[in-house]
């Protein structure tokens, strides 16, 4: 069975902190990589995702994700957080052979620090 | 360009009840997936709808159970209430043509079952 784990549950920084969120994926085959973001009161809101190519790929708000395969890992990077980026994040995978069903991490809540 | 909808936004139960919600999915998505997060959890998939019948199906017990209608909007129904199924509903929307695991996601259902 497909599984996701985020590593870090609680991260606090201060403005302008480098952010890196860990994402890990037990699956081996081909497999679609997703980054949402659930900020205090709204909905579940797609960051970035990754389906084939460049595994660098760029999102919003000036997110990035780098999908290693031989590390089974698609982390969640921002040079510079603000306060704004205060919320919850999740990654999420689809592998194909599984039908269209996305598996979640438990996420990872960041707070931003003035 | 209205996006996922739900309704109702909060719901009390209470044991042994039924209860009925609603999605509407993002105009031009014709398939419509269920998830349950608990608190301080990643969501869960319940299961997915495409073409009015039961694509795919998570670990969850036959007292959940949906129906999507021919306008591609969906129901989820829980019988038997549980304390355990306190939790946010979220109904995500997707298209069956390319990328179709790309998930957009509704604001969710608070269902508080006392």
């Amino acid at each position: 069975a497909q599984s996701v784990s985020q590593h870090n549950h609680h991260v606090i920084l201060s403005e302008a902190a480098s952010l890196e969120l860990g994402c890990n994926y037990s699956y081996g085959g081909t497999v679609n990589l997703f980054w949402y973001v659930q900020y205090p009161g709204q909905h579940l809101q797609l960051l970035l995702k990754y389906f084939s190519g460049d595994p660098l790929v760029k999102g919003i708000k000036g997110f990035e994700a780098e999908f290693i395969k031989s590390k089974f890992s698609f982390n969640l990077r921002k040079p510079s957080v603000q306060w704004s980026d205060t919320a919850e994040y999740f990654c999420a995978v689809n592998a194909p052979g599984g039908g269209n069903k996305l598996t979640f991490g438990t996420g990872t809540q960041l707070k931003v620090e003035l | 360009d209205a996006g996922v909808t739900q309704s109702p936004t909060h719901l009390i139960k209470t044991r042994g009840q039924q209860v009925t919600l609603r999605c509407s999915p993002k105009s031009g998505h014709d398939t419509v997936s269920w998830y349950q997060q608990a608190l301080g959890q990643g969501p869960q998939f319940i299961f997915q709808y495409y073409e009015e019948e039961e694509r795919q199906r998570g670990n969850f017990p036959d007292r959940f159970s949906g129906h999507q209608f021919p306008n591609y909007s969906s129901e989820l129904n829980v019988n038997a209430l549980l304390l355990g199924d306190s939790a946010l509903y979220l109904c995500a929307s997707s298209s069956s043509g390319f990328r179709s695991s790309e998930q957009f996601f509704g604001p969710g259902t608070r269902l508080t079952v006392l």
